[in-house]
């Protein structure tokens, strides 16, 4: 079985702030992981995954995320946020033939 | 591409009534899920298709709710009848493989369903 535990349900920051949102799965087998962001009234968007390889994965606006197998982590970090990141984000994992893990969300609010 | 696309998208009917929301899947992916999304229970699975096929599912709420995918192209979740608890947003996600593929899945943009 696979789980995902986003500790955060809401971090507020502020804007050009850097942010980390944190999240650790559990499975017993070589997971896949990805970050969704989901926007106000729209559905889940694919951020950025990593399935093998260079363990940092980065997304086209400026989200990165590190795998680190030992501590069974996959935080997402932004060095610098806008007001437009403001959404919800999910980890999910997945592996094999058991459908995607999603976590239960934490909401990113940044004020100016 | 015109992404995964869910009809209608938004749906207000009264207790008992039924409901039927639609998904029509991305060209080409062999894999269909049904989820269910509340601020008190987060994103559920409801159901997943491969290749037309109904593979789990473990996560329908009950037998009022049922799931039909006749092609690679339509889906449909219908509930009957319709109680006020099922108020929620139903999003439809299709793949490019398997239930854990590398791909990931792409969502529609859901059908807020409210019963009164």
């Amino acid at each position: 079985a696979q789980s995902v535990t986003q500790l955060d349900s809401q971090v507020p920051v502020f804007e050009e702030a850097p942010v980390e949102l944190r999240c650790n799965y559990s499975s017993s087998v070589s997971v896949y992981l990805f970050w969704y962001v989901q926007y106000p009234n729209q559905g889940l968007q694919l951020l950025l995954k990593y399935l093998s390889g260079s363990t940092l994965v980065e997304s086209i606006n400026g989200f990165e995320a590190e795998f680190n197998k030992s501590q069974t982590s996959f935080h997402l970090r932004k060095p610098s946020v806008h007001i437009s990141d403001t959404a919800e984000y999910f980890c999910a994992v997945g592996s094999g033939y058991s459908t995607l893990t999603f976590g239960k969300g934490t909401m990113l609010l940044v004020s100016p | 591409d015109a992404g995964v696309i869910q009809s209608p998208r938004h749906e207000v009917t009264e207790m008992g009534q039924e409901v039927t929301l639609r998904c029509k899947p991305i060209s080409g992916h062999n894999s269909l899920f049904w989820y269910r999304q509340t601020m008190m229970r987060g994103l559920e699975l409801l159901i997943y298709f491969n290749n037309n096929v109904p593979i789990d599912d473990s996560g329908m709420p009950e037998d009022r709710f049922s799931a039909k995918m006749p092609n690679a192209s339509f889906s449909t979740l219908k509930i009957q009848p319709s109680e006020p608890r099922d108020s929620a947003v139903y999003f439809c996600a299709s793949s490019l493989g398997g239930a854990g593929t590398g791909y990931g899945y792409t969502f529609g943009s859901g059908t807020r369903l409210t019963v009164v």
